[in-house]
């Protein structure tokens, strides 16, 4: 089976840095994709990661390690609508049939003034 | 470009009774998928279409089920009839391909609520 987790809870100051880290275990691994949730609305797309490395987009970059099934989602210059879930989801070919996503339960990231 | 948009956005129904949900994919998507969250559990996975054929429908609960793409456009999923844990919000993603690359990202909805009581 799959397995992805993520911390439940964290905070942060306004202005600062925070990394919320994501471990999984998978067969078949095809990408890792993190997305950020208010409450009431939609996921939105973040990033996406297929191999190693870093993805810097703006105030967000991702990390991925394949060989230690492990990423990280960094948020720079944090501000108060980053007040989110932020959810790391896998794709596979092992789970959720050939192309659906296996999500963790989301991190619910509190900034603080 | 309009999203994925879902309707209703919140839909309370009693058990045993049916329940429609419609998802409007993003146009010129060929790939469709339905997820579920129920309370306190992580997003999962129920079915996958391109253009109107069922790619894979590995994640759908049980045979109260029963999701629809005709014409490969927007997609209804029926539950028939409902019981109480199958409360919880019902979320539809789109993406133009499913290869390597950008266009396998999959666009969310902003879900359909649903509460059996």
């Amino acid at each position: 089976g799959q397995n992805i987790d993520q911390p439940t809870e964290m905070t942060a100051t306004e202005g600062a840095i925070v990394q919320i880290n994501c471990t999984y275990q998978t067969s078949g691994f095809n990408g890792l994709f993190w997305y950020q949730q208010h409450a009431g609305e939609a996921p939105t797309f973040l990033s996406y990661n297929v191999l190693d490395g870093l993805e810097e987009k703006g105030r967000f970059s991702s990390f991925l390690s394949r060989s230690k099934g492990y990423s990280y989602l960094l948020l720079k210059e944090l501000q108060m609508k980053d007040s989110a879930s932020y959810l790391c989801a896998v794709r596979s070919y092992s789970g959720g049939g050939a192309d659906g996503l296996t999500f963790g339960k989301g991190t619910h990231l509190i900034i603080q003034p | 470009e309009a999203g994925v948009t879902q309707f209703p956005s919140h839909s309370v129904i009693e058990k045993g009774q049916t329940v429609t949900l419609r998802c409007d994919p993003i146009s010129g998507h060929d790939n469709l998928y339905w997820y579920r969250r129920v309370m306190g559990k992580e997003i999962k996975f129920l079915l996958h279409f391109v253009k109107e054929s069922k790619q894979d429908e590995s994640g759908m609960p049980n045979n109260r089920f029963l999701a629809e793409r005709t014409g490969g456009t927007y997609s209804t999923l029926k539950v028939q009839p409902a019981e109480l844990e199958d409360s919880g919000v019902y979320f539809c993603a789109s993406s133009q391909d499913t290869g390597a690359g950008t266009k396998n990202i999959q666009y969310f909805g902003a879900g359909t609520r649903l509460s059996v009581l």
